[in-house]
């Protein structure tokens, strides 16, 4: 069956502190991985996506994340974290094909960050 | 300045109320999404418009009924709800129906059933 696990459901870390969030899948086929992120009262907004080729994907706000496919996993980095990434982060793959395709949606890491 | 508007921020309904909410994206995205946010569930995927056109209905109960007047326009409106259906409202938009364009998401309706 497809899935995503998110296997940390709370972090917390320092300000400056570096960060990995933990993402693996379940899926037959090639994955489209993708990551979001929703602050705190706001909605969801795309930090990443990795579709093919370069496995290190660069995102906004200084995110980037790995695809390791022996792995089956997609984690995501920051090498300094700053207060205003505290957030929820939802990990998610894109099922089926072309206009079918939907996301298969992770519960979420909720990050909190020590000043 | 997300792009897509979603109104009202909150809402108190009792289960024998009826009342509406409101997504507007003007993107010029032509796919339009409503999502369920629960805790400890993972995002649910509830209706699906494409060009103004339902695509998609994930089993959803018959009190939700979705309407989509204009390609920039999305409404849900509730009726009879039951207390489970407490949650984070999320409209989303994008370019198509592919997920792999990328949503566009509202900051979302919280409703409060009692």
């Amino acid at each position: 069956a497809q899935s995503v696990t998110q296997p940390d459901i709370h972090i917390t870390v320092s300000e400056g502190a570096s960060l990995e969030l933990r993402c693996n899948y379940s899926y037959g086929a090639t994955p489209y991985l993708f990551w979001y992120v929703q602050s705190p009262g706001q909605g969801l907004q795309l930090l990443l996506k990795y579709f093919s080729g370069d496995t290190l994907v660069q995102g906004i706000k200084g995110f980037e994340a790995e695809f390791k496919r022996s792995q089956s996993s997609f984690n995501l980095r920051k090498p300094s974290v700053h207060w205003s990434d505290a957030a929820e982060y939802f990990c998610a793959v894109g099922a089926g094909a072309g206009n079918n395709r939907k996301l298969i949606w992770g519960l979420g890491t909720s990050l909190a960050v020590n000043p | 300045e997300t792009g897509v508007t979603q109104t009202p921020r909150h809402l108190v309904m009792g289960m024998t109320n009826k009342k509406s909410l409101k997504c507007e994206q003007h993107l010029g995205h032509n796919a339009m999404y409503w999502y369920k946010q629960s805790a400890k569930k993972p995002l649910e995927l509830m209706f699906v418009y494409s060009l103004e056109e339902r695509v998609e209905n994930n089993s959803v109960p018959s009190r939700f009924s979705p309407e989509c007047p204009n390609s920039s326009h999305l409404f849900l409106h509730l009726h009879t709800l039951q207390p489970e259906d407490s949650a984070l409202y999320l409209c989303a938009s994008s370019r198509g129906t592919d997920s792999n364009y990328g949503y566009t998401f509202g900051s979302g309706t919280r409703l409060t059933v009692v």
